[in-house]
């Protein structure tokens, strides 16, 4: 069974700080999935990582992908209060011809002014 | 372009009754998924369809849940017979591919249900 956990599920901390979110999944998966979600809203992604070594960056926030230890991690740098959100990471998971997406339980991150 | 829409966004149903909770995904995405989502945790895949064939109900809880797309467009996600445990906001997505393309999932705003 795919198993994704994050660490920390909550994190505060305050703007101009760096930190990392890591995602580890417990199976084999070359396709993983950042998503951001503010309270009372939907889900809005982020990054979609394909490959082993993958790295991509928006803004403040960068992901990157380790296939071969079955580890993702998404980097915040110099934080502002706007980045406050609750983010997924997400594991692609392919059964028979079809894919099934497994989710962590989220990183609830709180910013201070 | 419009996003995928929901609806209704709040359903307050008493324990035992049906509901039934709508999904308008992007025009021309091929598949649509139907997520689970309890307070404080992430979502929970239950059911994924491709066009209007259910290819992956296996996260259906219960046979008291049913989802069906019938034109390949919009998708109904119905609970027959409500329980407590049911309350939770339930996410549509819906993405342009099918199987193994780098297709992005976009998600509606959810449909939070309660259940009294």
């Amino acid at each position: 069974e795919l198993k994704v956990e994050q660490n920390p599920l909550f994190l505060s901390m305050q703007e101009g700080k760096n930190y990392t979110i890591y995602c580890n999944y417990s199976t084999t998966s070359d396709r993983l999935y950042w998503y951001r979600q503010d309270p009372g809203k939907s889900l809005e992604s982020l990054f979609v990582l394909l490959s082993n070594g993958a790295v991509k960056q928006e803004g403040r926030l960068m992901a990157s992908l380790d296939t071969k230890a079955r580890l993702s991690t998404l980097h915040i740098t110099a934080a502002v209060h706007d980045l406050s959100a609750t983010y997924f990471c997400a594991v692609d998971m392919k059964m028979n011809r079809d894919d099934k997406i497994i989710f962590g339980k989220g990183t609830r991150l709180h910013i201070l002014p | 372009g419009a996003g995928v829409s929901q609806s209704p966004r709040y359903k307050v149903a008493k324990r035992g009754q049906d509901v039934a909770l709508r999904c308008d995904p992007i025009s021309g995405h091929v598949s649509l998924f139907w997520y689970q989502q309890a307070l404080g945790q992430g979502p929970e895949f239950l059911t994924y369809f491709q066009n209007e064939a259910q290819l992956d109900k296996s996260g259906l809880p219960s046979d008291r849940f049913f989802a069906e797309r019938p034109e390949g467009s919009v998708s109904t996600l119905k609970i027959q017979r409500t329980q407590q445990e049911d309350s939770a906001v339930y996410l549509c997505a819906s993405s342009l591919g099918i199987s193994r393309g780098p297709y992005e999932q976009y998600f509606g705003p959810g449909t939070r249900l309660t259940v009294t």
